[in-house]
């Protein structure tokens, strides 16, 4: 079975740029979560969908960060205009949204902005 | 709020050595779930466990045993005989009833290294 794809792996970008990152979920699951890891603030939640629903987006940093779920197979994080600060790991997961739930995460989106 | 500290930040040990990571957490909440997962050099997260608030049971894997208890808030992860393969960095991760199961906070990750 796929797990939680995401895309790209690896995105190098200059400060301004808009940033698109993917995340596919894994078929049937309701939740979808993003995560970011900084060697400062370590791994924090961005945002969570239920049912292609924004649930809670108090983590996202500013509006320059925006995050999408069309359907329940795809969603995006968008970050315009980039900042070098911006540059991290960023983790996509998905869950069946359960009580008790194990959350599945994507292999990341390493992002570096210079 | 929910808060987890994992007061070690590396730890370094030789082959074959058990080796305990110590997780602590803070939460006003009656239910909630306790994760651990281990994230290696390759970067993916991997899971590992889940502990409900309810069940104090510790429970053993092969050579991963937790111990839970709420009467301290600890949620310990040991590794016995550790292996060169163990090295990675480990997080401890809580949710809280009320809140989506996803939603969990984590600590800051226990480096270990297992050394040959």
């Amino acid at each position: 079975d796929a797990g939680v794809i995401q895309s790209p792996r690896h995105e190098v970008t200059e400060m301004g740029q808009e940033v698109t990152l993917r995340c596919k979920p894994i078929s049937g699951h309701n939740s979808l979560f993003w995560y970011r890891q900084t060697m400062m603030r370590g791994l924090e939640l961005l945002i969570y969908f239920n049912n292609n629903v924004p649930i809670d987006d108090s983590g996202m940093p500013e509006d320059r960060f925006s995050a999408k779920m069309p359907n329940a197979s795809f969603s995006t994080l968008k970050i315009q205009p980039s900042e070098p600060r911006d540059s991290a790991v960023y983790f996509c997961a998905s869950s069946t949204g359960d009580e008790v739930v194990e959350l599945f995460f994507g292999e990341g989106s390493r992002l570096t902005v210079l | 709020a929910q808060k987890v500290t994992q007061a070690q930040t590396e730890i370094s040990v030789v082959e074959k050595e058990d080796v305990t990571l110590d997780c602590v957490y803070e939460t006003r909440d009656t239910t909630y779930y306790l994760f651990w997962y281990k994230q290696p050099p390759s970067g993916e997260l991997v899971f590992l466990i889940r502990r409900n608030s309810f069940d104090e049971q510790n429970e053993i894997s092969g050579r991963y045993s937790w111990n839970f208890q709420k009467s301290t808030s600890s949620f310990n992860f040991t590794i016995t005989a550790s292996q060169v393969v163990d090295s990675a960095v480990y997080f401890c991760a809580l949710s809280e009833r009320g809140t989506s199961y996803g939603k969990l906070t984590f600590g800051q990750g226990t480096i270990l290294t297992v050394h040959p």
